[in-house]
Protein backbone atom coordinates (compact mmCIF):
# COMPACT_ATOMS: atom_id res chain seq x y z
CA UNK A 1 0.00 0.00 0.00
CA UNK A 2 2.41 2.67 -1.25
CA UNK A 3 -0.79 5.52 -0.71
CA UNK A 4 -0.18 8.76 -2.95
CA UNK A 5 3.06 8.66 -4.99
CA UNK A 6 3.96 11.52 -6.97
CA UNK A 7 6.81 11.64 -9.68
CA UNK A 8 9.11 13.18 -10.74
CA UNK A 9 10.68 14.22 -7.23
CA UNK A 10 12.65 17.33 -8.70
CA UNK A 11 12.55 19.30 -12.20
CA UNK A 12 14.06 22.12 -13.59
CA UNK A 13 12.26 23.95 -16.36
CA UNK A 14 13.01 26.99 -18.50
CA UNK A 15 10.55 29.28 -19.20
CA UNK A 16 8.00 28.67 -21.61
CA UNK A 17 8.54 24.71 -21.76
CA UNK A 18 5.36 22.50 -20.57
CA UNK A 19 5.71 19.15 -18.42
CA UNK A 20 3.04 16.72 -16.76
CA UNK A 21 3.27 16.23 -12.78
CA UNK A 22 1.70 12.81 -12.07
CA UNK A 23 -0.16 11.71 -8.97
CA UNK A 24 -0.93 8.28 -8.42
CA UNK A 25 -3.14 6.60 -5.02
CA UNK A 26 -4.07 3.23 -4.16
CA UNK A 27 -6.41 3.95 -1.81
CA UNK A 28 -9.58 4.08 -4.10
CA UNK A 29 -10.28 7.79 -2.84
CA UNK A 30 -12.59 9.42 -4.76
CA UNK A 31 -11.39 12.89 -4.22
CA UNK A 32 -7.67 14.34 -5.40
CA UNK A 33 -6.29 17.72 -5.33
CA UNK A 34 -3.40 19.42 -6.47
CA UNK A 35 -1.92 21.87 -3.96
CA UNK A 36 1.59 24.17 -4.61
CA UNK A 37 3.08 25.45 -1.44
CA UNK A 38 5.45 28.55 -1.43
CA UNK A 39 7.10 30.18 1.59
CA UNK A 40 4.88 32.47 3.56
CA UNK A 41 1.90 31.18 1.30
CA UNK A 42 0.91 27.93 3.07
CA UNK A 43 -0.67 25.66 0.49
CA UNK A 44 -3.22 26.54 -1.77
CA UNK A 45 -5.74 24.45 -3.95
CA UNK A 46 -4.88 24.92 -8.02
CA UNK A 47 -7.06 22.38 -8.50
CA UNK A 48 -9.07 19.47 -7.45
CA UNK A 49 -11.32 16.00 -8.91
CA UNK A 50 -14.58 14.82 -7.01
CA UNK A 51 -14.41 11.67 -9.39
CA UNK A 52 -13.28 10.34 -12.49
CA UNK A 53 -13.79 12.34 -15.73
CA UNK A 54 -13.94 15.62 -13.25
CA UNK A 55 -12.53 18.70 -12.46
CA UNK A 56 -12.94 22.02 -11.15
CA UNK A 57 -10.76 24.69 -10.59
CA UNK A 58 -9.43 25.46 -7.16
CA UNK A 59 -7.98 28.95 -5.57
CA UNK A 60 -5.03 29.31 -7.92
CA UNK A 61 -5.62 27.60 -10.94
CA UNK A 62 -4.20 30.04 -13.96
CA UNK A 63 -1.51 28.31 -15.75
CA UNK A 64 -2.38 25.18 -14.77
CA UNK A 65 -4.58 22.08 -16.41
CA UNK A 66 -5.66 18.78 -15.10
CA UNK A 67 -7.74 15.26 -16.30
CA UNK A 68 -8.46 12.41 -14.44
CA UNK A 69 -9.00 9.67 -16.69
CA UNK A 70 -8.27 7.42 -14.10
CA UNK A 71 -9.72 7.24 -10.59
CA UNK A 72 -6.30 6.99 -9.52
CA UNK A 73 -4.83 9.25 -11.36
CA UNK A 74 -4.47 13.16 -11.27
CA UNK A 75 -2.18 14.42 -13.56
CA UNK A 76 -0.94 18.52 -13.39
CA UNK A 77 -0.08 20.05 -16.61
CA UNK A 78 1.94 23.27 -17.26
CA UNK A 79 1.64 24.39 -20.85
CA UNK A 80 4.00 27.29 -20.54
CA UNK A 81 5.91 27.42 -17.58
CA UNK A 82 6.66 30.69 -16.11
CA UNK A 83 9.16 31.82 -13.08
CA UNK A 84 6.39 32.31 -10.86
CA UNK A 85 5.31 28.49 -10.53
CA UNK A 86 8.28 28.20 -9.07
CA UNK A 87 7.32 25.91 -5.94
CA UNK A 88 6.70 22.37 -4.13
CA UNK A 89 3.76 20.79 -5.46
CA UNK A 90 1.80 18.63 -3.85
CA UNK A 91 -1.25 16.25 -4.40
CA UNK A 92 -3.49 14.31 -2.23
CA UNK A 93 -6.72 12.47 -2.08
CA UNK A 94 -9.47 11.83 -0.17
CA UNK A 95 -12.63 9.82 0.39
CA UNK A 96 -16.06 11.77 -0.15
CA UNK A 97 -17.71 13.70 1.84
CA UNK A 98 -20.56 10.92 2.17
CA UNK A 99 -18.20 9.44 4.93
CA UNK A 100 -17.23 10.83 7.90
CA UNK A 101 -13.48 10.39 7.89
CA UNK A 102 -12.29 12.95 5.17
CA UNK A 103 -9.18 13.47 6.07
CA UNK A 104 -6.24 13.86 3.28
CA UNK A 105 -3.38 11.98 2.58
CA UNK A 106 -0.36 13.82 0.83
CA UNK A 107 2.20 12.61 -1.75
CA UNK A 108 5.91 12.97 -1.02
CA UNK A 109 5.64 16.32 -2.99
CA UNK A 110 7.43 17.60 -6.67
CA UNK A 111 9.97 20.73 -6.23
CA UNK A 112 9.65 22.62 -9.61
CA UNK A 113 12.12 25.38 -10.81
CA UNK A 114 11.55 27.17 -13.54
CA UNK A 115 14.75 29.46 -14.59
CA UNK B 1 -14.10 33.66 2.50
CA UNK B 2 -12.36 31.01 5.03
CA UNK B 3 -9.27 31.94 6.42
CA UNK B 4 -6.60 30.31 9.14
CA UNK B 5 -4.06 32.06 10.82
CA UNK B 6 -1.55 30.17 12.77
CA UNK B 7 0.49 31.64 15.92
CA UNK B 8 3.71 31.41 16.48
CA UNK B 9 5.31 31.39 13.16
CA UNK B 10 8.25 29.81 15.18
CA UNK B 11 8.29 28.41 18.49
CA UNK B 12 11.68 27.02 19.89
CA UNK B 13 11.89 24.29 22.96
CA UNK B 14 13.74 23.02 25.10
CA UNK B 15 12.98 19.19 25.52
CA UNK B 16 10.60 18.61 28.06
CA UNK B 17 8.85 22.11 27.88
CA UNK B 18 5.75 22.12 27.23
CA UNK B 19 3.74 24.73 25.15
CA UNK B 20 0.71 25.41 22.85
CA UNK B 21 0.28 26.31 19.16
CA UNK B 22 -2.72 28.21 18.09
CA UNK B 23 -4.66 28.07 15.03
CA UNK B 24 -7.66 30.67 15.01
CA UNK B 25 -9.92 30.36 12.10
CA UNK B 26 -12.81 31.85 10.47
CA UNK B 27 -15.39 29.30 8.13
CA UNK B 28 -18.66 29.30 6.91
CA UNK B 29 -20.07 25.72 8.09
CA UNK B 30 -17.06 23.72 9.44
CA UNK B 31 -17.18 20.32 9.18
CA UNK B 32 -13.47 19.60 10.23
CA UNK B 33 -10.74 21.10 11.72
CA UNK B 34 -7.18 19.32 10.48
CA UNK B 35 -3.82 19.07 12.06
CA UNK B 36 -0.91 17.96 9.69
CA UNK B 37 2.70 17.48 10.22
CA UNK B 38 5.77 18.34 8.11
CA UNK B 39 9.08 17.43 8.09
CA UNK B 40 11.15 18.97 5.83
CA UNK B 41 11.11 17.97 2.10
CA UNK B 42 8.47 15.62 2.73
CA UNK B 43 4.62 16.01 2.33
CA UNK B 44 1.91 16.61 5.13
CA UNK B 45 1.24 13.83 7.98
CA UNK B 46 -2.34 13.71 9.19
CA UNK B 47 -2.51 14.01 12.57
CA UNK B 48 -5.69 14.92 14.06
CA UNK B 49 -9.17 15.49 12.57
CA UNK B 50 -11.96 18.02 15.11
CA UNK B 51 -15.79 18.07 14.36
CA UNK B 52 -17.11 20.32 16.86
CA UNK B 53 -16.27 22.69 19.61
CA UNK B 54 -15.24 21.05 22.82
CA UNK B 55 -13.93 18.23 20.83
CA UNK B 56 -10.35 16.95 22.13
CA UNK B 57 -8.07 13.82 20.51
CA UNK B 58 -4.55 12.57 21.70
CA UNK B 59 -1.94 10.96 20.06
CA UNK B 60 1.67 10.57 22.36
CA UNK B 61 2.37 14.00 23.49
CA UNK B 62 0.37 15.77 21.45
CA UNK B 63 -3.37 16.83 22.12
CA UNK B 64 -5.24 18.61 20.19
CA UNK B 65 -8.81 20.42 20.92
CA UNK B 66 -11.44 22.87 19.33
CA UNK B 67 -13.60 25.55 20.19
CA UNK B 68 -15.49 27.80 18.00
CA UNK B 69 -13.16 30.49 16.65
CA UNK B 70 -9.79 28.66 17.65
CA UNK B 71 -8.29 25.83 18.17
CA UNK B 72 -4.98 24.31 20.10
CA UNK B 73 -2.47 21.95 19.43
CA UNK B 74 -0.89 20.88 22.71
CA UNK B 75 2.81 19.39 23.08
CA UNK B 76 3.85 17.91 26.67
CA UNK B 77 7.18 17.46 27.10
CA UNK B 78 8.26 17.29 23.47
CA UNK B 79 11.18 15.53 22.26
CA UNK B 80 13.79 16.77 19.83
CA UNK B 81 12.02 14.32 17.37
CA UNK B 82 8.48 16.39 17.98
CA UNK B 83 10.92 19.02 15.70
CA UNK B 84 8.38 19.77 12.44
CA UNK B 85 6.10 22.36 10.96
CA UNK B 86 2.61 21.81 12.26
CA UNK B 87 -0.12 22.91 9.89
CA UNK B 88 -3.78 23.80 10.74
CA UNK B 89 -6.22 23.22 7.83
CA UNK B 90 -10.32 23.92 7.90
CA UNK B 91 -12.82 22.18 5.53
CA UNK B 92 -16.04 23.54 5.05
CA UNK B 93 -19.67 23.21 3.82
CA UNK B 94 -21.65 21.26 6.51
CA UNK B 95 -24.03 20.69 3.39
CA UNK B 96 -21.16 18.39 2.12
CA UNK B 97 -20.61 21.13 -1.21
CA UNK B 98 -16.97 21.37 0.04
CA UNK B 99 -15.79 18.70 -1.48
CA UNK B 100 -13.27 17.89 0.69
CA UNK B 101 -11.18 21.03 -0.26
CA UNK B 102 -9.17 22.61 2.98
CA UNK B 103 -7.75 25.85 3.47
CA UNK B 104 -4.43 25.67 5.27
CA UNK B 105 -2.77 28.37 7.66
CA UNK B 106 0.83 29.08 7.09
CA UNK B 107 2.07 26.73 9.58
CA UNK B 108 4.18 27.13 12.73
CA UNK B 109 7.92 25.54 12.73
CA UNK B 110 8.53 23.95 16.27
CA UNK B 111 11.94 23.29 17.45
CA UNK B 112 12.82 20.96 20.29
CA UNK B 113 16.70 21.43 21.71
CA UNK B 114 17.47 18.57 23.78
Amino acid sequence: NAGVTQTPKFRVLKTGQSMTLLCAQDMNHEYMYWYRQDPGMGLRLIHYSVGEGTTAKGEVPDGYNVSRLKKQNFLLGLESAAPSQTSVYFCASSYSMSRRNTEAFFGQGTRLTVV
Amino acid sequence: EDQVTQSPEALRLQEGESSSLNCSYTVSGLRGLFWYRQDPGKGPEFLFTLYSAGEEKEKERLKATLTKKESFLHITAPKPEDSATYLCAVQAGAGGTSYGKLTFGQGTILTVHP
